[in-house]
């Protein structure tokens, strides 16, 4: 089974400063199909997680042009350009290429 | 937003059973495979099961292999997740998912449903 790591598991960051998080997988993600099924995930505190980026880079209905994802093959990175106070929360990569889909552990985004 | 909403959690006896269940509205249930998610209290999202648009195929994690059954039901929009045989470990929320079409991305998550196994 495919093992997705974090790093870093916690950041603090000053509002309105960039913040970075890192996902890698022990196995490449590209499908039979030519996509790569990494997403990215949000969970604000007492909320179900919701949709933030899909197919590395693609943002989802909604999400704000500050966040941004890259990468290829097995590792791949999420990027908030300016962080706000409603970025505080949970964020998760998720990998549906190979079955069974498997998740980060978390990094949990705080304001400093 | 795009309505999924879970129930069917509580309290349960390890070795006991409970059925959840996930009504959809809003899109054309029939036409998107659906997902079940589950997270322990404090813990990362692990992912549980997964049925096909016409319910002939499911999948599931190796972790609920065995004990725990995905069903639907397109004539009412509705999903289902049969847990049998249930461990302390399997305390979690669980969350019902939908995906978009021909992908694996999960897009939308309902609320989720709390399932405590304690005696």
């Amino acid at each position: 089974d495919i093992v997705m790591t974090q790093t870093p598991l916690a950041s603090p960051v000053t509002l309105g400063q960039p913040a970075s998080i890192s996902c890698r997988s022990s196995q490449g993600l590209i499908h039979s199909n030519g996509k790569t099924y990494l997403s990215w995930l949000q969970q604000r505190p007492g909320q179900p997680p919701r949709l933030l980026l899909y197919e590395i880079s693609n943002r989802f209905s909604g999400v704000p042009d500050r966040f941004s994802g890259s990468g290829a093959g097995t590792d791949f990175t999420l990027k908030i350009s300016r962080v706000e106070a409603e970025d505080v929360g949970v964020y998760y990569c998720l990998q549906a290429t190979h079955f069974p889909w498997a998740f980060g552990q978390g990094t949990k985004v705080e304001i400093k | 937003e795009l309505p999924l909403v879970e129930s069917g959690g509580g309290l349960v006896q390890p070795g006991g059973s409970l059925r959840l269940s996930c009504l959809a509205s809003g899109f054309s249930f029939s036409h998107y495979a659906m997902h079940w998610v589950r997270q322990a209290p404090g813990k990362g999202l692990e992912y549980v099961s997964t049925i096909s648009t016409d319910g002939g195929s499911a999948y599931y994690a190796d972790s609920v292999m065995g004990r725990f059954t995905i069903s639907r039901d397109n004539s009412k929009s509705t999903l289902f997740l049969q847990l049998n045989s249930l461990r302390p470990e399997d305390t979690a929320v669980y969350y019902c998912v939908k995906e978009i079409p021909g992908t694996t991305v999960f897009d939308y998550w309902g609320q989720g449903t709390l399932v405590t196994v304690s005696s």
